[in-house]
């Protein structure tokens, strides 16, 4: 199955608003309500921070924030701080009852 | 607190089999779809199989259908991924993750299990 489509990185300042894209298709993104956004920080398991495009779970800070138009979804990370630091990986519902995540955005705090 | 443990990682070589395990703690283990996701090293995350909270119902990438298996035995509050015919690619770091009550997305991981395939 195709991965979805992310930058390989991103950087931003302390403070700064950084956005992550996650590029898909019509069988996935572009269909579906169901794309995730997950955390993962060196040596550690995935952490989901968003899911159903926009919501967050409990206990995720307000800083992060989701959205979609068509075939692509976004990630959006307001107030830049040093822990931001980490792996980003989307996710989504695809037709024939599978998921596929994207490859991955590597967030830098400068 | 919702608990998610993997065990029975290891070396194994080209073509043989190994067993996961994934014990579940903390919620009501039968309520829960459950998915395998792994990481090969340096790499991205990759969805591999989801099972239903019967069992009835399960799903593979095509990458590991038809060498791979997942179950799981409600009683025992756990979760297995049988992996025969292993390839040097299918090594990769296994996590069990919960599909959340909402669906559509995985809510609670474990802290993943090294599978290492190498003669």
């Amino acid at each position: 199955q195709t991965a979805l489509t992310q930058p390989a990185s991103v950087s931003g300042s302390p403070g700064q608003s950084i956005t992550i894209s996650c590029t898909g298709t019509s069988s996935d993104v572009g269909s579906y309500n169901y794309v995730s956004w997950y955390q993962q920080h060196p040596g550690r398991a995935p952490k989901l921070i968003i899911y159903d495009v926009s919501h967050r779970p409990s206990g995720v800070s307000n800083r992060f924030s989701g959205s979609k138009s068509g075939n692509m979804a976004s990630l959006t990370i307001s107030g830049l701080q040093a822990d931001d630091e980490a792996d980003y990986y989307c996710s989504s519902y695809r037709s024939s009852s599978t998921w596929v995540f994207g490859g991955g955005t590597k967030l830098t705090v400068l | 607190e919702v608990q998610l443990v993997e065990s029975g990682g290891g070396v194994v070589q080209p073509g043989g089999s190994l067993r996961l395990s994934c014990v579940a703690s903390g919620f009501t283990f039968s309520s829960y779809e459950m998915n395998w996701v792994r990481q090969a090293p340096g790499k991205g995350l990759e969805w591999i199989s989801y099972i239903s909270g019967s069992g009835a119902t399960v799903y593979y990438a095509d990458s590991v259908k038809g060498r791979f298996t997942i179950s799981r035995d409600n009683a025992e509050n756990s979760l297995y991924l049988q992996m025969n015919t292993l390839r040097a690619e299918d090594t990769a770091v296994y996590y069990c993750a919960r599909t959340s009550a909402a669906g559509w997305n995985f809510d609670y991981w474990g802290q993943g299990a090294l599978v290492t395939v190498a003669s």
